[in-house]
C-alpha cells in the first residue's frame, strides 16, 4: 500500500476557492465511495470533515464539499476563510478491511 | 461527549515493545457501532492507519505493520490497547486513538495523541 497523493499545497485568497485532490488507484478510491477527509492544525488531533465521499458531519459548515472521479477524491473549500489554514488529509478504504491516508495538503489563506 | 484518551510510556527503546491504551468516556465502548482505531503521526508528516479492534475482539492491521502490532480491548476498563513489537527509530511518532464508524474511515472522536520517541 502507498500512499495516496495529494498536493503539498495549496493556496487562496479569503473568499475564494480551493480544491484539494487525492488520488489513488482502482484498488481502493476508484473501487469504494468511502472516501473521508480530515483537517489538522498544528498541535491538534486531526477533525473528521466529509466521509463516504460527500457527507458532511453535524457541525462541519457547508462550505466544505466533497466529489469522486475515477480514481480521484476531491476537497472543496468555498468561501475561504482564515480559520481553514490547516493541513487536510484524505483516508480510503482500500479492501481487506484496510485504510490508507493520503500524504497531507497544507492549506494557505493568502 | 465522547473522550478518548491514549496513555503510556513516552519513551522505549530499539527492539523492545511499545504499548499504550487509550481509555473511552461519556460513550460506550461497548457499542456494536463502532470500531476503535490507532492511527500514528511522525513529526511533520501524514497520517498512518495502524488497525482497528471490534468489541467482539474482531481485529484488522495495516499489512505493513501486521507482523508487529496487536490491538485488544478491554470492555470492563472501557479502554483498548497497542502493542507494537521490536520497535525501531522509524516508529518515533504521535499515537492517536480514535473512534470509528462501521463506515469504514469515519474516525468522529479522536484522543488529543501521545508522543512515543524510540530511543536509547
Amino acid at each position: 500500500q502507498s500512499a495516496l497523493t495529494q498536493p503539498r499545497s495549496v493556496s487562496g485568497s479569503p473568499g475564494q476557492s480551493v480544491t484539494i485532490s487525492c488520488t489513488g488507484t482502482s484498488s481502493d478510491v476508484g473501487a469504494y465511495n468511502y472516501v473521508s477527509w480530515y483537517q489538522q492544525h498544528p498541535g491538534k488531533a486531526p477533525k473528521l470533515m466529509l466521509y463516504d465521499v460527500t457527507k458532511r458531519p453535524s457541525g462541519v459548515p457547508d462550505r466544505f464539499s466533497g466529489s469522486k472521479s475515477g480514481n480521484t477524491a476531491s476537497l472543496t473549500i468555498s468561501g475561504l476563510q482564515a480559520e481553514d489554514e490547516a493541513d487536510y488529509y484524505c483516508c480510503s478504504y482500500a479492501g481487506s478491511y484496510t485504510l490508507i491516508f493520503g500524504g497531507g495538503t497544507k492549506v494557505t489563506v493568502l | 461527549q465522547v473522550q478518548l484518551q491514549e496513555s503510556g510510556p513516552g519513551l522505549v527503546k530499539p527492539s523492545q515493545t511499545l504499548s499504550l491504551t487509550c481509555t473511552v468516556s461519556g460513550g460506550s465502548i461497548s457499542s456494536t457501532s463502532y470500531y476503535w482505531s490507532w492511527i500514528r503521526q511522525p513529526a511533520g508528516k501524514g497520517l498512518e492507519w495502524i488497525g482497528r479492534i471490534y468489541i467482539s475482539g474482531s481485529t484488522n492491521y495495516n499489512p505493513s505493520l501486521k507482523s508487529r502490532v496487536t490491538i485488544s480491548v478491554d470492555a470492563s476498563k472501557k479502554q483498548f490497547s497497542l502493542n507494537l513489537s521490536s520497535v525501531t527509530a522509524a516508529d518515533t511518532a504521535v499515537y492517536y486513538c480514535a473512534r470509528e464508524g462501521l463506515t469504514t474511515g469515519n474516525f468522529d472522536y479522536w484522543g488529543q495523541g501521545t508522543l512515543v520517541t524510540v530511543s536509547s
